[in-house]
């Protein structure tokens, strides 16, 4: 069973802070996906990265894909209140479209 | 606007009732996806289609949960004889197959609670 753990779970900083979010598995994806989430509303797709070692910035979000594709990072520099939200990675094995969601990142950012 | 769309938005119900919920996926997506989130959870894996063919199902569904995409376009998810494990948001996902870079978009999901 393909699993997705997200570390912290959850993340309380000033603004202007810096800050990683951690999504670690056993197994190999052959995609990785990050979405960020508002409360009472569905996820919206942030990157999506297929290569090992792959790395995407999205104004101050920088996403990583591990070498071996089993693990991926986003770190938010200089974080805002509008950064504020839940956070989640999700990956699909070789072979099929089963997206597996991790177990999400509760950021918030303090004016 | 052409977006994922979810009906009804909240459901509140008894327990032993059955509730349907529909979704309508963007237009020329061929693939859309179920998940079943609870609050401060990711969400999780229920069941997908591409076009009308049901490819994969969660081993955590129970026979009460059955899934249907009769043509390749809107979707419906029933539970039956529902119970107060029930109670989550349910989301449907579309996708349009691009090799391994596909994004999946998001309807605002159904709220269920059963009482």
């Amino acid at each position: 069973t393909q699993l997705l753990e997200q570390s912290p779970q959850f993340l309380s900083i000033q603004e202007g802070e810096n800050l990683t979010v951690y999504c670690n598995s056993s197994s190999v994806f052959s995609s990785l996906q990050w979405y960020r989430q508002e409360p009472g509303e569905g996820p919206v797709l942030l990157v999506t990265v297929v290569t090992g070692g792959e790395v995407k910035k999205l104004k101050r979000l920088t996403f990583q894909f591990g070498d071996a594709r089993k693990d991926s990072s986003l770190h938010i520099t200089a974080a805002q209140p509008g950064d504020t939200g839940l956070y989640l990675c999700a990956g699909a094995g070789s072979g099929t479209y089963k997206y597996i969601f991790g177990t999400g990142t509760r950021l918030k950012v303090l004016a | 606007d052409t977006g994922v769309s979810q009906d009804p938005r909240h459901k509140i119900t008894k327990r032993g009732q059955n509730v349907t919920f529909r979704c309508d996926p963007i237009s020329e997506h061929n693939r859309l996806y179920w998940y079943r989130q609870t609050l401060g959870q990711g969400p999780e894996f229920l069941t997908y289609f591409q076009n009308e063919a049901q490819l994969e199902k969660s081993r955590l569904l129970s026979d009460r949960f059955s899934a249907e995409r009769p043509k390749g376009s809107f979707s419906t998810l029933e539970i039956q004889r529902t119970e107060q494990g029930d109670s989550a948001m349910y989301l449907c996902a579309s996708s349009l197959d691009d090799r391994g870079r596909e994004k999946l978009f998001f309807g605002s999901g159904t709220q269920l609670s059963v009482l």
